[in-house]
């Protein structure tokens, strides 16, 4: 059964220094996204992406946040210039968004911790 | 008031017992409902969409009742491989796909 995967699983960097998280989505989905769970908080949307562009965003995801589907398969999340309150666990989601199904599958996540 | 308001447990039931969460939200134009279960420190699971006619998948039944903002999970004849936390999910209408997530329920399953 396909599935979204994260790489890496675990991210350690130092606040203000910049990290990547990458993503490969679901291959036939259409519809990305990039949500975080502070630990012992509920899972919260960051941002959704479409057809090469950002369709939606949350008011976390300010400026020190991009995010990009630089080929085919993989999309990424990258923070700027990291702060303590980033530390979370970031889920990637993906769904095939037709009107059947908009259920999103999300892949196991990458710790970050912001020392 | 929160968005998606769940029971945050624990449920401690013993193996064969039958559990119900509950959850509501506030939104009444919310569209889509779903339940994920989600392991400690694991990524959120779809375990079943919700439809407003109901609907059930094997030992799990879900509801929805629009007029109370209201949405089930019933699990019969428990097993130790359920405990989990069961996150109540929605969204909000059809101008937005994001999910919001409740907090959870946690479910502990003992022998």
């Amino acid at each position: 059964e396909p599935e979204v995967t994260q790489t890496p699983s675990h991210q350690v960097t130092q606040m203000g220094q910049e990290v990547i998280l990458r993503c490969v989505p679901i291959s036939n989905h259409l519809y990305f996204y990039w949500y975080r769970q502070i630990l012992g908080q509920k899972v919260e949307f960051l941002v959704s992406f479409y057809n090469n562009e950002i369709s939606e965003k949350s008011e976390i995801f300010d400026d020190q946040f991009s995010v990009e589907r630089p080929d085919g398969s993989n999309f990424t999340l990258k923070i700027r210039s990291t702060k303590l309150e980033d530390s979370a666990m970031y889920f990637c989601a993906s769904t095939k968004g037709t009107s059947s199904s908009y259920e999103q599958y999300f892949g196991p996540g990458t710790r970050l911790t912001v020392t | 008031r929160k968005e998606v308001e769940q029971d945050p447990g624990p449920f401690n039931v013993p193996e064969g017992a039958t559990v119900a969460f509950n959850c509501t939200y506030s939104n009444s134009a919310s569209q889509s409902f779903f339940w994920y279960r989600q392991d400690c420190r694991k990524e959120p699971k779809l375990l079943m969409s919700v439809y407003s006619s109901g609907n059930e998948d094997g030992r799990f039944t879900a509801q929805l009742n629009r007029a109370s903002q209201y949405i089930s999970l019933l699990i019969r004849d428990s097993k130790l491989s359920d405990s989990a936390t069961y996150l109540c999910v929605v969204i909000r209408s059809y101008n937005t796909d994001k999910l919001i997530f409740g907090t959870g329920t946690r479910l502990q399953v003992f022998p």
